[in-house]
């Protein structure tokens, strides 16, 4: 079945430790974001990938950047991750402005 | 004043009650509206898009009005398996800058 796969589900990291989050897609969608979700919140968009082109969301920190190598793989980086980093990152596709479909996210604890 | 918002609930509501969520939206520039589902610990999933003259799905009914810059879900014969939080959200043009609502907590009880 085509999908949204994000590795790992969970990471532990340490603070100020590099971490790097991964996804893949089956579904051949030209557009990926990365979404961050905490507690009881809303998912919130940090940047999404046309193809090629970044966008980043104005609000984003610089703590946090992305890498799209090819059309199915899309990597979120976080260059020295804090305690406030802690929370889920979803990571979706959508072809062009469609809907967007989701990947099980990956479930960030920094120590 | 957040740009999509929502009542977060939790509502809870008996096997085959009519429930009903509102969320309203700041930015009048918004073009697309969408109700996602999301369990416990899961990814969101789409449950319907939310069209002007509005729609249904089943169980469910969306309505946009854009006058007053709400949309709202109606859910028939809630079923336990409707529990889950029901995130509002908004594209503005282009439809890549999506803002999420912080969703509305649906409990239905036996």
């Amino acid at each position: 079945d085509a999908m949204v796969i994000q590795n790992p589900r969970y990471q532990v990291t340490q603070f100020g430790k590099p971490v790097t989050l991964s996804c893949s897609q089956t579904l051949n969608h030209n557009v990926m974001y990365w979404y961050q979700q905490k507690s009881s919140q809303a998912p919130k968009l940090l940047f999404h990938y046309y193809d090629k082109d970044f966008n980043n969301e104005a609000d984003t920190p610089d703590n946090f950047q992305s890498r799209r190598p090819n059309t199915s793989f899309c990597f979120l980086d976080i260059r020295s991750p804090g305690l406030g980093d802690a929370a889920m990152y979803l990571c979706a596709t959508s072809l062009f402005q469609g809907t967007q479909y989701f990947g099980p996210g990956t479930r960030l604890t920094v120590l | 004043r957040k740009e999509v918002e929502q009542d977060p609930g939790p509502f809870n509501v008996p096997e085959g009650a009519t429930v009903a969520f509102n969320c309203t939206y700041s930015n009048s520039a918004s073009q697309s509206f969408f109700w996602y589902r999301q369990d416990c610990r899961k990814e969101p999933k789409l449950l319907m898009s939310v069209y002007s003259s509005g729609n249904e799905d089943g169980r469910f009914t969306a309505q946009l009005n854009r006058a007053s810059q709400y949309i709202s879900l109606l859910i028939r014969d809630s079923k336990l398996s409707d529990s889950a939080t029901y995130l509002c959200v908004v594209a503005y043009t282009g439809g890549f800058k999506t803002i999420f609502g912080a969703g509305t907590r649906l409990f239905v009880k036996a």
